[in-house]
């Protein structure tokens, strides 16, 4: 079946100006999860959502960084006002349920703001 | 807060090595552990993953890792690489007392098989 998906794959932005970023999950997971990944730091969760519940925010960087899921299926990630530190790769990932579920990732947004 | 150490930035082999990649958490507790890989160009996938039970889990590709609860490690092995082996390996920790949903990840390991 269809992975997760995301879209753009690539953004480039100037600085000052709003991004969104759009992930898929696969058809049936109720858990939708965003991280981001920069150059050599490893993965940094930023968000979760589990079906109907209050989103996890805990990792959210700023107020500047948003999201939401709609209909419990497609998510979208806000970035306002973007710096230059926001560039990096914003992966979404989903699963079954949370608990003993895997995680299955999409391919990533590459965002580079200049 | 929950910590992931990985302790090799990169790691150069020539096929037929053996690996070892070194993966500790911070604390104890409730956790489920996974590493995932990230081969060129290609999104994450799950390698293995360890819930409860025998401590040596088995992975896809002849992967294998072992829970080592006295030493917070979970260290990722396998005893001979093939060059296609060429990828990003993350190891992550689920942390039961913390947020119930996310995974925190160590920095990763780059692993470079030369043929």
């Amino acid at each position: 079946g269809a992975g997760v998906s995301q879209s753009p794959s690539n953004k480039v932005t100037e600085k000052g100006k709003d991004v969104e970023l759009r992930c898929d999950p696969i058809s049936g997971h109720t858990a939708l999860y965003w991280y981001r990944q920069s150059l050599g730091q490893g993965l940094e969760f930023l968000i979760y959502f589990q079906g109907n519940s209050a989103p996890d925010k805990s990792g959210l960087p700023s107020d500047r960084f948003s999201a939401e899921r709609t209909g419990g299926s497609v998510s979208t990630l806000t970035i306002q006002r973007t710096q230059q530190e926001d560039s990096a790769v914003y992966l979404c990932a989903s699963s079954l349920l949370t608990g003993l579920y895997e995680q299955y990732f999409g391919p990533g947004t590459r965002l580079t703001v200049t | 807060a929950q910590s992931v150490s990985q302790h090799n930035h990169h790691v150069i082999l020539s096929e037929a090595a053996s690996l070892e990649l070194g993966c500790n958490y911070s604390y104890g507790g409730t956790v489920n552990l996974f590493w995932y890989v990230q081969y060129p160009g290609q999104h994450l996938q799950l390698l293995l993953k360890y819930f409860s039970g025998d401590p040596l889990v088995k992975g896809i590709k002849g992967f294998e890792a072992e829970f080592i609860k006295s030493k917070f490690s979970f260290n990722l092995r396998k005893p001979s690489v093939q060059w296609s082996d060429t990828a990003e390996y993350f190891c992550a920790v689920k942390d039961y007392g913390g947020s119930q949903g996310n995974l925190i990840f160590g920095k990763g390991t780059k692993l470079s098989v030369k043929p």
